[in-house]
């Protein structure tokens, strides 16, 4: 089945770090471009960055540079994201989601699979 | 926003719906739409502008005109009601834009 599966949610405090996990079955997890979004309560989704799974190659949203680490672990097609210096400003829902192939498209196309979403919430 | 939508639209049942999204960076870059019901990820109903993933109903069409994309939602049911969003690259292609969103209400 394809898919993506997140890790559960999380509650962090100010200040904390949080690491979430995207694991990928049903296609060839090397071929794409895997990218990460998120979605603060009641605003549309907001672009973080994406992986080259094979390379581990990154690009990241400017607003997210040096707060943001994306890597992945291609012996279990799973993809990570990492945020440092949390404030109450990052409490969304943050998505994994598929974007093109890398052989055949650029990479800020369209994300034809998304996960389901891990709730991170950020409160003293 | 490099993406601008209008906040909501509204339709009755079996009429069509059409959502706009401009931007300056539309003419060279390519236009998706996302559906994105309560408690859900979004699901991408257009892609290149034009194209319709498999499963999508046809009743779903995307057009261009320049610096405006519209989704087109003909004979609207009530199931369609839901936030939908544009996106495309910036207009250097290096990072990824969403539009602010539209709330469609079905009547």
């Amino acid at each position: 089945q394809v898919q993506l599966v997140q890790s559960g949610a999380e509650v962090k405090k100010p200040g904390a770090s949080v690491k979430i996990s995207c694991k990928s079955s049903g296609f060839t997890f090397t071929d794409y471009y895997m990218h990460w979004l998120r979605q603060a309560p009641g605003q549309g989704p907001e672009w973080m960055g994406w992986i080259i799974p094979d390379s581990g190659k990154t690009n990241d949203a400017p607003r997210f540079q040096g707060r943001v680490t994306l890597t992945r672990d291609a012996s279990i097609s799973t993809v990570y994201m990492e945020m440092n210096s949390l404030t109450s400003d990052d409490t969304a829902v943050y998505y994994c989601a598929r974007g093109g192939e890398i052989q055949y498209q650029l990479p800020n196309g369209d994300f034809d699979l998304w996960g389901r979403g891990t709730l991170v919430t950020v409160s003293s | 926003s490099e993406l601008t939508q209008p906040p909501s639209v509204s339709v009755s049942p079996g009429q069509t719906a059409r959502i706009t999204c401009s931007g300056d960076a539309l003419p060279k870059q390519y236009a998706y739409w996302y559906q994105q019901k309560p408690g859900q990820a979004p699901l991408l109903v257009i892609y290149k502008d034009i194209e319709r993933p498999s499963g999508i109903p046809e009743r779903f069409s995307g057009s261009t005109s320049g610096t405006l994309v519209t989704l087109t939602i003909s004979g609207v049911l009530a199931e369609d009601e839901a936030d939908y969003y544009c996106q495309s690259a910036g207009i250097d292609g290096t990072y990824v834009v969403f539009g602010g969103g539209t709330k469609l209400t079905v009547l």
